[in-house]
């Protein structure tokens, strides 16, 4: 099995500002996602992030909005940019280890 | 990729045997099928993934018929804290690999 951290668990921001939301695996793992969930809604994908090139972002979602890193095979960010009401949601990070686990998720409420 | 659909909601009282059915009309072969629980606030929780027939662990059982086209989910005795949403997906464990696309899910309510 693969345990998944995320930072911040929960935040609070201003519309307009930007978040990074931060995600440690405790080992290697060559595939790791970004997910969405609304409130009261099923999960999204918003993209792969690849280890030493670009994020592959899913229909809907674009490289200004959500920029992507991945250092390592470790860990990766998420950054939440010019923030808006309507991006309220839970962030959720997510690698393959035989199957495919999820992180506990950030909770983002955007003012 | 393979699109699955679930009841939107089922009803149960603590103690009862809880099956719920997935349906997945266009599983390609190299298509597995796991199941998820998710409580609110928390991230999705892996629970069982089978690719034919039968797979049992300490949680649940996983039955999926010959034609793979639909698979069971079963939670034997359930109690209040199974109240969760449980989700049904299907994707290629093998080198094809991409992420796990999630559907609606079943909302499951435990009444004592």
């Amino acid at each position: 099995s693969a345990v998944i951290s995320q930072k911040p668990s929960r935040d609070i921001c201003q519309r307009g500002t930007s978040l990074t939301i931060q995600c440690q695996v405790d080992s290697q793992v060559t595939m790791m996602f970004w997910y969405r969930q609304q409130p009261g809604q099923s999960l999204t994908l918003i993209a792969t992030a690849n280890q030493g090139s670009e994020a592959t972002y899913e229909s809907g979602f674009v490289i200004d909005k959500f920029p992507i890193s991945r250092p390592n095979l470790t860990f990766s960010t998420l950054t939440v940019s010019n923030m808006s009401p309507e991006d309220s949601s839970i962030y959720l990070c997510s690698v393959v280890k035989e199957t495919q686990y999820f992180g506990p998720g950030t909770r983002l409420l955007v003012l | 990729l393979a699109k699955t659909t679930q009841p939107i909601s089922m009803d149960s009282y603590e103690g009862q045997e809880v099956n719920i059915t997935c349906s997945h009309n266009n599983i390609a072969t190299n298509d597995y099928i796991t199941w998820y629980q998710q409580f609110p606030s928390q991230g999705p929780r892996f629970i069982i993934q089978g690719y034919k027939t039968k797979v049992t662990n300490e949680v649940a059982s996983l039955f999926i018929p010959a034609d793979r086209k639909s698979s069971t989910l079963s939670l034997p005795r359930v109690s209040l804290s199974d109240t969760a949403v449980y989700y049904c997906l299907v994707g290629d464990m093998g080198t094809g690999r991409r992420a796990l696309t999630f559907g609606s899910g079943t909302r499951l309510q435990v009444q004592p």
